[in-house]
C-alpha cells in the first residue's frame, strides 16, 4: 500500500535556529498538508497545499512557517528560529483530491521535534 | 464550545465486548466526517469514512446523525489489537483542514 514518508523521525534542534521537515506523498496525489500534535493534545491543521500554492492555513501557520514543494516528489515545511514551543509531532498528510469522504488524507508517521 | 468533542475515556473492555464512541461537532455546516485511530506516538490512520447513511466495515459501524450534529463509532467482537486512540475528524467548510477531537482511548483487555 503506498505511503507518505517523513525524514527525518526526530529532530533535536537549539532553539532560535532553522529547521526543515521533509515529506514524500503519495504519488498519485495533488493535496498536501502539515498537522502538528504537541504531546497529550489534539492533532492541529497547519497548512494545505495545492497547485504549488498554500490553499488554506491555520492561526498557527504564521511567517514564522513556510512550505515548499521543491520538486515533483517532496513536500517540505521549514520553521525558521524555533521557539521551544514549536516542540511536537509533526505530521505530513496527502490527499488524492481537495475534501469529501472519498478523499480522505493519509498521513506519515511523522518527525518528532524536540527545541532545546 | 470546541469544534470536535470528544468522551476522552479511558474505556476498558474485555475482548469479544461491544463498544460505542460518541463525538459531537460544533460547525452544522460541516460535510464530511472520519474516524481515525492512532497509536501511542504513531500517526492516525483512517479507520473509516462515515456516509450519511451510515456504513459497516467488518466489525465497525459508523452513524451520522447531522440533525444532532454527533458521530458514533461501534465496535463489535473487540480484539486485543483494536486498543488505541480513537479521534473523530471533521472536515472544515474549506474542505481542506481537519478538525480532530481529542481522541477516545480504548483498552482491550484479555
Amino acid at each position: 500500500e503506498p505511503e507518505v514518508t517523513q525524514t527525518p523521525s526526530h529532530q533535536v534542534t537549539q532553539m532560535g535556529q532553522e529547521v526543515i521537515l521533509r515529506c514524500v506523498p503519495i504519488s498519485n496525489h495533488l493535496y498536501f498538508y502539515w498537522y502538528r500534535q504537541i504531546l497529550g493534545q489534539k492533532v492541529e491543521f497547519l497548512v494545505s497545499f495545492y497547485n504549488n500554492e498554500i490553499s488554506e492555513k491555520s492561526e498557527i501557520f504564521d511567517d514564522q512557517f513556510s512550505v515548499e514543494r521543491p520538486d515533483g516528489s517532496n513536500f517540505t515545511l521549514k520553521i525558521r528560529s524555533t521557539k521551544l514551543e514549536d516542540s511536537a509531532m509533526y505530521f505530513c498528510a496527502s490527499s488524492e483530491g481537495g475534501q469529501g469522504v472519498y478523499q480522505p488524507q493519509h498521513f506519515g508517521d511523522g518527525t518528532r521535534l524536540s527545541i532545546l | 464550545r470546541k469544534e470536535v468533542e470528544q468522551d476522552p475515556g479511558p474505556f476498558n473492555v474485555p475482548e469479544g465486548a461491544t463498544v460505542a464512541f460518541n463525538c459531537t461537532y460544533s460547525n452544522s455546516a460541516s460535510q464530511s466526517f472520519f474516524w481515525y485511530r492512532q497509536d501511542c506516538r504513531k500517526e492516525p490512520k483512517l479507520l473509516m469514512s462515515v456516509y450519511s447513511s451510515g456504513n459497516e466495515d467488518g466489525r465497525f459501524t459508523a452513524q451520522l446523525n447531522r440533525a444532532s450534529q454527533y458521530i458514533s463509532l461501534l465496535i463489535r467482537d473487540s480484539k486485543l489489537s483494536d486498543s488505541a486512540t480513537y479521534l473523530c475528524v471533521v472536515e472544515s467548510n474549506s474542505g481542506y483542514a481537519l478538525n480532530f477531537g481529542k481522541g477516545t482511548s480504548l483498552l482491550v483487555t484479555p
